[in-house]
């Protein structure tokens, strides 16, 4: 069995100043993970996927994530924030070969100007 | 390249009524996927296909829920009768090689 759970349901930050949306997953296998952004009224948009290349992945609009397997976190991160980062944020785990996705709760990053 | 379409966008009804939501994937995907979205929760898969067939539909209701993608291309959700607690967004999502879902714009469905 997998789960995802994303540590904080709501993230305020100012903008220009760094973000990190946290991201632990629990999973009996070797799992692709993924971050999905859903802005308001708009459908789900791909950021970033980690499939056992690489461990520091980026992704669209300056968003980067780094897997790290002996904590089994693959936090979400951006230098400095922008008001159109303004969304919910979706962690996703998936087993591998296009098997069963599972998606956590989301985080609603808020950017103050 | 044309994105995920769904229709209808928006549905309305009363509780034990039936209710239909289309899914057309992207052309050449073979993975279409479909999730429920309750409102505060992230979307929780309802049912996979390879092609036309079933690849995981644990989490379907099917008592009450059912899918078929006829031909491997479109696909349809059907809720028969509907619940208050079915009140939610349904996402479809199609996958090529890579694993990657694309999803379409979602159905909103209120269910009085």
């Amino acid at each position: 069995a997998q789960s995802v759970t994303q540590l904080d349901s709501h993230v305020s930050v100012s903008e220009g100043t760094p973000v990190l949306l946290r991201c632990n997953y629990s999973s009996s296998y070797s799992p692709s993970l993924f971050w999905y952004v859903q802005h308001p009224n708009k459908g789900l948009q791909l950021l970033l996927k980690y499939t056992s290349a690489a461990t520091l992945v980026k992704g669209i609009n300056g968003f980067e994530a780094e897997f790290k397997k002996s904590e089994t976190s693959f936090h979400l991160t951006k230098p400095s924030a922008h008001m159109s980062d303004a969304a919910e944020y979706f962690c996703v785990s998936q087993n591998t070969n296009a098997g069963k996705s599972t998606f956590g709760d989301g985080t609603t990053l808020t950017v103050k100007p | 390249e044309a994105g995920v379409a769904q229709s209808p966008r928006y549905k309305i009804i009363e509780k034990r009524q039936s209710v239909a939501f289309w899914c057309n994937p992207i052309s050449g995907h073979a993975t279409l996927y479909w999730y429920q979205q309750i409102l505060g929760q992230g979307p929780k898969l309802l049912i996979q296909f390879q092609n036309n067939g079933v690849v995981d539909d644990s989490q379907l209701p099917k008592d009450r829920f059912s899918a078929e993608r006829l031909k491997g291309v479109d696909s349809t959700l059907k809720i028969q009768p509907a619940k208050l607690e079915d009140s939610a967004v349904y996402l479809c999502a199609s996958s090529g090689d890579h694993n990657e879902q694309f999803f379409g714009p979602g159905t909103r469905l209120t269910v009085l």
